[in-house]
């Protein structure tokens, strides 16, 4: 069985720039998860999606980070314009459901700098 | 609010031996589940074990057990026969609803 898939590895951007970040999930998974983990912390939830509609955005920051998820698979996260405190690993996760005893499985995630 | 404590940033434990990570959180949930990830240099996070805080047996998958204390609200990581591959970082999470809240880490080394 296919993992979740995420790229790029790494990035590194100047600050005010633009980048994205690509995720597919495992086939058949229902909730997809995007998470920051700044270094010496905890993964933060950003935005959960249930099929291709969002189920908790509360902490994005949606003045400059947007995601979407096309047709309930692959989805996309956006950072415009970056700031220096976005230096983080963003991390996809896909679980079958949606519910709290799910298994979340997570992709290498991306490790973005920002400069 | 539902916060995790890993009051261990760092740990080490010899190859062969037993190791247990700490861990606490502050719920006034009743139903709700505790996992323990793994995320090796490669940072791709695994699931080493899940509890469900209705359950009073402790949790074990082979070599990793966990000492699930609901009214402490303690939940601990135990490793037996620890080997090189179990060094990683070690996240304690709580999962209440569809929201997971992720502990800061434990960063286990695993001395030959």
């Amino acid at each position: 069985e296919a993992g979740v898939a995420q790229s790029p590895r790494y990035k590194i951007i100047e600050k005010r720039q633009s980048v994205a970040f690509w995720c597919n999930p495992i086939s058949g998974h229902a909730t997809l998860y995007w998470y920051q983990q700044i270094l010496g912390q905890g993964p933060k939830l950003l935005i959960q999606f249930q099929n291709n509609g969002v189920v908790d955005d509360s902490q994005l920051p949606k003045d400059r980070f947007s995601a979407e998820r096309l047709k309930g698979v692959d989805s996309t996260l956006k950072i415009q314009p970056a700031k220096l405190e976005d230096s983080a690993v963003y991390l996809c996760a896909s679980s079958l459901g949606g519910g709290r005893r799910e298994k979340l499985f997570f992709g290498s995630g991306t490790q973005l700098s920002v400069l | 609010a539902q916060t995790v404590t890993q009051s261990q940033p760092e740990m080490s434990v010899q190859e062969a031996e037993t190791v247990t990570l700490s861990c606490t959180y502050d719920t006034s949930e009743s139903d709700y589940y505790l996992f323990w990830y793994k995320q090796p240099p490669s940072r791709q996070m695994i699931l080493v074990i899940r509890q469900e805080a209705y359950k009073q047996q402790n949790a074990t998958e082979n070599r990793f057990s966990v000492n699930f204390q609901k009214a402490a609200k303690s939940f601990s990581l135990k490793i037996s026969d620890s080997q090189l591959g179990d060094a990683a970082m070690y996240f304690c999470a709580y999962s209440t609803g569809n929201q997971f809240y992720f502990g800061t880490g434990t960063s286990l080394t695993v001395i030959p």
